[in-house]
């Protein structure tokens, strides 16, 4: 089936870093998605992209939906110890509600 | 209450029991999804309803059962699960017009544990 590989697996940086994360994927999508999840929490929105070469900001956030339509990058400048918590890329093809998820990029943040 | 909301956060169960899962969305979506999320793996999809329809099951056991009474509510019927369900069962909505939107909002979860 359809999977997506996320990297890298974990990050540890210190507060005030720039931040990068991406996903790749063997199938073509046609909407990629970035969410966050907290402890404890479900996963939060953060940006959705849904046109090859598309670059959407929220905040410190930049998202990309790569040209090639296989992968997705997700920066974020200039991290705040607010920022730690788990990344998921998602994916989505097709008309059936069904989203791809990769493993999950978890975020530390050294203050 | 606002978003989407899961009872209970927490719930322990024998392998024998019989317990339901449910989800309550405040956003005017029509559209409904079960996800499990499992230690060191993707989130999984289960189930996807589409105007109380279920449109989606992911190859799903049948000791898993859904219900979705109307576009604000969906239920999971669970019974004889195994050790190795125990999870986080996030529940999600979205909208749905001439085709889902992807832009799906989670509730918190409920951490399942099965004894």
């Amino acid at each position: 089936g359809q999977q997506l590989n996320q990297s890298p697996q974990s990050m540890f940086i210190q507060e005030g870093e720039d931040v990068s994360m991406n996903c790749t994927s063997s199938s073509i999508f046609n909407t990629w998605l970035w969410y966050k999840q907290d402890p404890g929490e479900g996963p939060v929105l953060l940006i959705a992209l849904y046109k090859a070469g598309e670059l959407t900001s929220n905040g410190r956030l930049t998202a990309q939906f790569g040209i090639t339509r296989k992968d997705s990058f997700l920066n974020i400048s200039a991290s705040i110890p607010s920022d730690v918590g788990i990344y998921f890329c998602a994916g989505a093809s097709g008309n059936t509600g069904k989203l791809i998820f990769g493993q999950g990029t978890t975020l530390q943040v050294k203050p | 209450e606002t978003g989407v909301t899961q009872t209970p956060r927490h719930l322990v169960m024998g392998m024998t029991n019989k317990k339901s899962l449910k989800c309550e969305q405040h956003l005017g979506h029509n559209a409904m999804y079960w996800y499990k999320q499992s230690a060191k793996k993707p989130l999984e999809l289960m189930f996807v309803y589409s105007l109380e329809e279920r449109v989606e099951n992911n190859s799903v056991p049948s000791r898993f059962s859904p219900e979705c009474p109307n576009s604000s509510h969906l239920f999971l019927h669970l019974h004889t699960l195994q050790p190795e369900d125990s999870a986080l069962y996030l529940c999600a909505s979205s909208l749905w017009t001439s085709g889902p939107s992807y832009e799906q909002y989670f509730g918190p979860g409920t951490r399942l544990t099965v004894t």
